[in-house]
């Protein structure tokens, strides 16, 4: 099993300018989850899949951050527009019901 | 609402013993976690309590009290390579299968 598969690890872009996230899952797993991590905020839960349907999204930031999971294999998290205040490590994770997370190696993002 | 406490830094000499603490107030509790994160990495699972008690797994023990909110880690035999952060996760009930995560505790081990 290759574990949970982030791209790419790591993005520099321009304020403006649109990221897209991606994310492959770990194979059976029927969780998925996106969190932020920085230093000032430790790591926050952006949104959760279940089955690919979006089940809790309360820690979007804003209406610039969406998420989709088109199939079990696999999910985005996109940022239009991306701004400086977005720079953080953004990792998935997947998991089967009552078992911990497996997260990804996490994408570090640049806003410049 | 929903608040965990960890001890931001710690540090201990190699061979040692160090406990990590861990409190927690949350709506709803199905269990928690401890996940270690060394610098630049993604956090990778250590271990899970859902009773009270402690359970053990080599170097790693982990405990809990339900009735209290708090939970500790307990390292053993500390080696160079335990230098990481800590983080103590939360599931609540109310919340599905989401987490909580605690701010970290970044453990130094020094020789």
């Amino acid at each position: 099993d290759a574990g949970v598969i982030q791209s790419p690890r790591h993005e520099v872009t321009e304020m403006g300018q649109e990221v897209t996230l991606r994310c492959k899952p770990i194979s059976g797993h029927d969780y998925l989850f996106w969190y932020r991590q920085t230093m000032m905020r430790g790591l926050e839960l952006l949104i959760y899949f279940n089955n690919n349907v979006p089940i809790d999204d309360s820690g979007m930031p804003e209406d610039r951050f969406s998420a989709k999971m088109p199939n079990a294999s696999f999910s985005t998290l996109k940022i239009q527009p991306s701004e400086p205040r977005d720079s953080a490590v953004y990792f998935c994770a997947s998991s089967l019901l009552q078992d911990g997370y497996t997260f990804g190696s996490g994408t570090r993002l640049t806003v410049v | 609402g929903q608040n965990i406490d960890q001890p931001t830094e710690m540090t201990a000499t190699e061979g040692a013993i160090v406990q990590i603490n861990c409190t927690y107030q949350t709506s709803g509790f199905n269990g928690l976690f401890w996940y270690q994160q060394h610098a630049g990495e993604a956090p990778t699972f250590l271990s899970y309590n859902v009773l009270d008690g402690l359970e053990e797994k080599g170097r790693f023990s982990s405990f809990l009290s339900r009735s209290k909110g708090y939970s500790y880690l307990l390292l053993k035999e500390l080696q160079m390579k335990d230098s990481a952060s800590y983080l103590c996760a939360v599931r609540g009930a109310n919340y599905g299968q989401n987490f909580v995560f605690g701010p970290g505790t970044r453990l130094s081990v020094l020789p």
